[in-house]
This record gives structure tokens, C-alpha cells and sequence, in this order.
């Protein structure tokens, strides 16, 4: 069965310092990957996707994220953390290789970011 | 440029009532969709269209409808409205197969609160 897991439901973090959200997943097929972000009372936006292309993927204000087949990991990381960041994040995976429209989200992380 | 937009932003429905949960993309994308976000879980697949006229069930569809007769529109129908579907549902737009690297885009999201 295809699913993915959110390892921290919340995470708290000090302006300035490193941010690590962990993702692992279980796919049957090559997976397509992503993260989205989520601000207070608004929709998804996404931060990034896993194409194949390269396993350290670079998204959008900062964020990556390392594809490990091994570990069965996509975890969001940012070197430095902006009090803007703080929002829900959702790992999602595409199972049956990406021919599919039926996503499968994860619980979230909520990111907390203090001065 | 709009993306996507959804009418009402809050509800509040007696059991029974029923109504139509507006969503418009003005991105020409084909593929829509409508997912539902409970508290502390991830967003579940409700319906989803590939192209006017051509519907498909999500993981959650019991209790709602769809139809889509054109690229821009996609309601979602409510019909005997339960307290089971108090929740916050997103629609959002791609412009190919979401699992195949396609960014969807959010619509801000409607509140409903059935009582």
C-alpha cells in the first residue's frame, strides 16, 4: 500500500537556526514527491517536487529537500529560519509512478518559528 | 491573474440543508479537483474532473456531488448535509496529472460547520 508519514506533528524552531521536517513514504513504484505549504487560513502552495532528475531538490524561499530511495526519506530542510516560515507543511507522494491524479497527503507538520 | 477561487469562505449548514460549494480557476487548466482537510489530518481526494463533462470519484466521496460543464467551473454539491462533514474544503486546479510533477494550486479554502 502506498502511504506517507509525517514523523513530527509540530516543530519548534528559533529564528535563525536550522529547520528539519521528516517525510518517509512507501511507494511500490517509482514515486513522484512533493511539499506544499500551508499558511494560516489559506490554500496549499507548493515548495517543491521530486522529478527524477536529481535526488537534492531546491524549492522555492530556501527550502530542499533530499530524495533517499534507501532510507525511503524525502525530508525538508532550511539552513536558517525566517519567522515568515511558520506555517503547516504536507508531504505528499504520487503512487502507481505519477499516473495518477489521487494524492496522497500527509498529516502535516506545523512549524513554529520564534524570535 | 485570479487562480482559483472559491465562494463562500464560511457556512454554516442545519443537518439536512443543502448547498453548492462554488470553485472558478481562470488558468485554462483541464484537471480539478476537491479535497476536504479535518482537523489534524491530510487533505482527502473528494472528486476530481480531467476535462469538462468527465467526473471521477476521490477516496471520500459519499455525501457529494460534482459536475463540470465547463473548463472554468467545478461546484461541489452538498445534498443532506451532516454533522460528518464539518470540515474545510480546498479545490484546486492543475494543468496535467497531479501525480506527474504537476503543481496544483489552492483555492483559500471554504469553512463549513454543520450543526
Amino acid at each position: 500500500a502506498q502511504s506517507v508519514t509525517q514523523l513530527d506533528s509540530h516543530v519548534s524552531v528559533s529564528e535563525g537556526t536550522p529547520v528539519l521536517l521528516r517525510c518517509n513514504y512507501s511507494s511500490s513504484y517509482s514515486p513522484s514527491l512533493f511539499w506544499y505549504v500551508q499558511h494560516p487560513n489559506k490554500g496549499l502552495q507548493l515548495l517543491l517536487k521530486y522529478t527524477s532528475a536529481a535526488t537534492l531538490v531546491k524549492g522555492i524561499n530556501g527550502f530542499e529537500a533530499e530524495f533517499k530511495k534507501s532510507e525511503t526519506s524525502f525530508h525538508l530542510t532550511k539552513p536558517s529560519a525566517h519567522m515568515s516560515d511558520a506555517a503547516e507543511y504536507f508531504c505528499v507522494v504520487s503512487p502507481y509512478g505519477g499516473a495518477t491524479n489521487k494524492l496522497i497527503f500527509g498529516t502535516g507538520t506545523l512549524l513554529a518559528v520564534q524570535p | 491573474n485570479a487562480g482559483v477561487t472559491q465562494t463562500p469562505k464560511f457556512r454554516i449548514l442545519k443537518i439536512g440543508q443543502s448547498m453548492t460549494l462554488q470553485c472558478t480557476q481562470d488558468m485554462n487548466h483541464n484537471y480539478m479537483y476537491w479535497y476536504r482537510q479535518d482537523p489534524g489530518m491530510g487533505l482527502k481526494l473528494i472528486y476530481y474532473s480531467v476535462g469538462a463533462g468527465i467526473t471521477d470519484k476521490g477516496e471520500v466521496p459519499n455525501g457529494y456531488n460534482v459536475s463540470r460543464s465547463t473548463t472554468e467551473d467545478f461546484p461541489l454539491r452538498l445534498e443532506l448535509a451532516a454533522p460528518s462533514q464539518t470540515s474545510v474544503y480546498f479545490c484546486a486546479s492543475s494543468a496535467g496529472l497531479a501525480g506527474t510533477y504537476n503543481e496544483q494550486f489552492f483555492g483559500p479554502g471554504t469553512r463549513l460547520t454543520v450543526l
